[in-house]
């Protein structure tokens, strides 16, 4: 059975730092690219960004919103995807969660974490 | 990027009854190299993730009961609940999976009447 469980989300200040971790299981992580979507408070679902895996040159991809200011990364030895989320803004509030997709260049997401929680506030 | 613009933004079914959900994509997500449309639809009730309904359109995924189908090519989507079950009150959302810059519809709720 797939199971993604994020972990890392906290309360933090405007302009800090924060680097969120999902941690795969159930399935051959190395072979998967893996996305992270979040969702403000009573709100949609946002596209973050998405890693490719190994094969497809590990590559990433972001949404305009956060380029620049987030990485995606990934440790196929550990199958544990990260995000790293620098230069915090009120707007990055949110639930994130990690979802794994249909394949290693694949924009389908299949399965989805139970999300961690994101504060940014002063 | 593609805009996914669902309709309605809200939706009062009566149990049994038929439900609806439309999803217009601002450009065309057939891929020709599979023949397939890059649309999913995922369903999300209060607290929990989102889940995975329908894929490529109209194929559902595994587990997902028949009640529910996708259906449209193009840039013109639906979902359709053949007969609404209580369980069935959540916001569902389509999704384009054409671009690697994925994009969500607004979400559409859908509650009983």
């Amino acid at each position: 059975e797939v199971q993604l469980v994020e972990s890392g989300g906290d309360l933090v200040q405007p302009g800090r730092s924060l680097r969120l971790s999902c941690a795969a299981s159930g399935f051959n992580f190395g072979d998967y690219a893996m996305a992270w979507v979040r969702q403000a408070p009573g709100e949609g679902l946002e596209w973050v960004g998405f890693i490719r895996s190994k094969q497809y040159g590990g590559t990433t991809e972001y949404a305009a919103s956060v380029k620049g200011r987030f990485i995606i990364s990934r440790d196929d030895s550990k199958s544990i995807a990260y995000l790293q989320m620098d230069s915090l803004k009120t707007e990055d509030t949110a639930v994130y969660y990690c979802t794994k997709s249909c394949g290693g260049d694949c924009y389908l997401y299949k399965s989805w974490g139970r999300g961690t929680l994101v504060t940014v506030s002063a | 990027d593609i805009v996914m613009t669902q309709s309605p933004d809200s939706l009062a079914v009566s149990l049994g009854e038929r439900a609806t959900i439309n999803c217009k994509s601002s450009q065309s997500v057939f891929y020709s190299s599979n023949n397939k449309n890059q649309l999913a639809w995922y369903q999300q009730k209060p607290g929990q993730p989102p889940k995975l309904l329908i894929y490529w359109a109209s194929t559902r995924e595994s587990g997902v009961p028949d009640r529910f189908s996708g259906s449209g090519s193009g840039t013109n989507f639906a979902l359709t609940i053949s007969s609404l079950q209580a369980e069935d009150v959540a916001v569902y959302y389509c999704q384009q999976f054409y671009s690697s810059v994925v994009t969500f519809g607004q979400g559409t709720k859908l509650e009983i009447k």
